[in-house]
């Protein structure tokens, strides 16, 4: 059984800190690490996929890999209220593998 | 491009009546996913398509669901006979398989069984 963890929150950030959420994973074999956001009453959208261990910047987001610890995390730096959601880590086995998604992180972003 | 297009947006039903879902994934995908999302149990994959075949259905509750894609554009969830814990959000979404399994959701379908 593939197993997703997040904390559930509500993590509450300073606007203009920076965001940082976690996520762990129980299956070993995982290949593809993503992270959507979901507005309330919205569907997730895709905000960055990372497949390589390390570091994957994109624009204030960066999410970093660590496959050894099972850990995948997204930093959100210069955090806006506009960032704040819930944060869903979801991993897959690749391929066309569906994905398995954690219950997210809530965030709320304070002006 | 539309996105995933589901419908209906919001249903309504009482416990015992059947509910059909449907799902217009993104042209030229050709994955494409079934998710329930609930308070308590988050977004749970129900069962999903590769080229219009059932790849894992394991996801699937009870045997009072049933999905099924008789084309790349066109794709039923139907629940029958419904109760009222199938009460949810129900969320297609579609992917292009081998390049990513990047999914994109639609919009949902908010299903009440009273």
């Amino acid at each position: 059984q593939k197993e997703v963890e997040q904390n559930s929150g509500p993590l509450s950030v300073p606007e203009g800190a920076i965001a940082s959420l976690n996520c762990t994973y129980s299956d070993r074999g995982s290949q593809s690490f993503f992270w959507y956001r979901q507005y309330s009453g919205k569907s997730p959208e895709l905000i960055m996929f990372i497949y390589s261990n390390g570091d994957k910047e994109d624009g204030r987001f960066t999410a970093q890999l660590n496959k050894a610890s099972q850990y995948v995390s997204l930093l959100i730096r210069d955090s806006q209220p506009s960032d704040s959601a819930t944060y869903l880590c979801a991993v897959s086995g690749g391929g066309a593998d569906g994905l398995t998604f954690g219950k997210g992180t809530h965030l709320i972003i304070q002006p | 491009d539309a996105g995933v297009i589901q419908s209906p947006r919001h249903e309504v039903t009482e416990m015992g009546q059947e509910v059909t879902l449907r799902c217009k994934p993104i042209s030229g995908h050709n994955s494409l996913f079934w998710y329930r999302q609930t308070m308590m149990r988050g977004l749970e994959l129900l069962i999903y398509f590769n080229n219009n075949v059932p790849i894992d259905d394991s996801g699937m509750p009870e045997d009072r669901f049933s999905a099924k894609m008789p084309n790349a554009s066109f794709s039923t969830l139907k629940i029958q006979p419904s109760e009222p814990r199938d009460s949810a959000v129900y969320f297609c979404a579609s992917s292009l398989t081998g390049i990513s399994t990047e999914a994109f959701f639609g919009q949902g379908t908010r299903l009440t069984v009273v």
